[in-house]
């Protein structure tokens, strides 16, 4: 399995202003994604986040609002820009393992609160 | 019709009950099949994780598979407050992203 941490795990921000969270995995992973899941809500795929190259990004979401990066395999960041009050939400880190088996696992959230 | 549907319930049951928790899915091109548990105010955990038809067990908790009827379960035997969660399936074909049921609300009341 793989242990994955993000920080920060909850915060309270103004509209208009960007948050950025950040992504650790224990071990090296082929795959890595971001989701959001707004309350009460199912998980939503934003993107998946490439390594060394631009992520690839879900029907609906861009990268000028939901920028990321991956400058390694264990390690990804996910910017949500200008934000407003829709964006409240939890943004969950996504890892694939690399042990031939495709299962995946889930970070523990960043609980996002936009006044 | 959406890929894969699930009935987002809520299920409520009483303590000690078996729980039956079930998805269909319409691409015949899903490989692998897992279940996830989620608590409130917590990310997704992996409870279940099978590729081909038939049962896994894992102590309380089995999954089956039929790809002939494109359906899947899990079972909870002896079912606790604890198990109190919502449940998602999930389904992978090839090297794309998971699909997600909506996930059902299960409450266990003891």
């Amino acid at each position: 399995s793989a242990v994955i941490s993000q920080k920060p795990s909850r915060d309270i921000c103004q509209r208009g202003t960007s948050l950025t969270i950040q992504c650790q995995v224990d071990s090296q992973v082929t795959m890595m994604f971001w989701y959001r899941q707004q309350p009460g809500q199912s998980l939503t795929l934003i993107a998946t986040a490439n390594q060394g190259s631009e992520a690839t990004y879900e029907s609906g979401f861009v990268i000028d609002k939901f920028p990321i990066s991956r400058p390694n395999l264990t390690f990804s960041t996910l910017t949500v820009s200008n934000m407003s009050p829709e964006d409240s939400s939890i943004y969950l880190c996504s890892v694939r393992a690399r042990d031939g088996t495709d299962t995946q696992y889930f970070g523990p959230g960043t609980r996002l609160t936009v006044l | 019709q959406k890929e894969v549907e699930q009935d987002p319930g809520p299920l409520s049951v009483p303590e000690g009950a078996i729980v039956s928790l079930n998805c269909t899915y319409s691409n015949s091109a899903f490989q692998y099949f897992m279940w996830y548990r989620q608590y409130s105010r917590k990310g997704p955990e992996l409870l279940m994780y099978t590729y081909s038809s038939g049962n896994k067990e894992d102590g309380r908790f089995t999954a089956q598979v039929d790809k002939s009827s494109k359906y899947i379960s899990l079972f909870i035997r002896d079912s606790q407050p604890s198990d109190s969660a919502t449940y998602l399936c999930a389904m992978i074909k090839g090297n794309t992203p998971l699909v997600f049921g909506k996930g059902t609300r299960l409450s266990v009341i003891a």
